[in-house]
């Protein structure tokens, strides 16, 4: 059974990081991109950034929103990919998912951060 | 950026009704449109990648279609359980855009 699980979510003061983590099971981790995707409270879904497998060089790329301030990397070896969110701002309040590839076939439960002083 | 419209953003419709949701992108996508359904408090899950292939379990009243720029989801004989937003998402160019979504309620 496939299996994402966000962690690492909480309350940030503005300027802030996190580091938010999304460990997965049940399918070939390493051969899979992983996206993150957020949703503020009431709002639609957002693309926040990819990273692809080491077949494909672990090329990343990012929304122009968190760009230069969110880096996605991933550890194979422990099946778990990262979102690294430095400079955070209050506009970056939201549920944070995880998904497997660029179809997004699997989500996991999300995990919430609030930038707030 | 692609930018992918929703419509309507909103609709009211009965148990048993048929309804299209359609999805228009700023430019030629290729087909590379996926569509989502999120309940209240819950992730969304994926029900047709791409454009009219529906995933494994996803009843067969959902449907998909389109090409280009315009694509169309269409839930024939809603079900309580469809009373959900949608949304599509294109997936041809970085960055992955989403449509604005669809809120489907119960009239």
């Amino acid at each position: 059974e496939v299996q994402l699980v966000e962690s690492g979510g909480g309350l940030v003061q503005p300027g802030g990081s996190l580091k938010l983590s999304c460990a997965a099971s049940g399918f070939t981790f390493s051969g899979s991109a992983m996206h993150w995707v957020r949703q503020a409270s009431g709002k639609g879904l957002e693309w926040v950034g990819r990273i692809r497998s080491r077949a494909n060089s672990y090329g990343t790329a990012y929304a122009a929103s968190v760009k230069d301030r969110f880096t996605i990397s991933r550890d194979d070896s422990k099946n778990t990919a990262y979102l690294q969110m430095n400079s955070l701002k209050t506009e970056d309040t939201a549920v944070y998912y995880c998904t497997r590839g660029s179809s997004s076939d699997f989500w996991g439960q999300g995990t919430l951060v609030t930038v707030s002083s | 950026d692609i930018q992918m419209i929703q419509s309507p953003s909103s609709l009211s419709a009965s148990v048993g009704d048929s309804v299209t949701i359609t999805c228009r992108a700023s430019q030629n996508i290729n087909n590379y449109l996926n569509w989502y359904q999120q309940k209240p408090g819950k992730a969304p899950r994926l029900l047709i990648s791409p454009v009219s292939n529906l995933q494994s379990e996803v009843p067969s009243r959902f449907s998909g279609s389109g090409s280009g720029t315009d694509f169309t989801l269409t839930i024939s004989s809603l079900q309580p359980e469809d009373f959900a937003t949608y949304y599509c998402q294109q997936t041809y160019n970085s960055p992955l855009t989403f449509g604005g979504g669809t809120k489907v309620e119960i009239k």
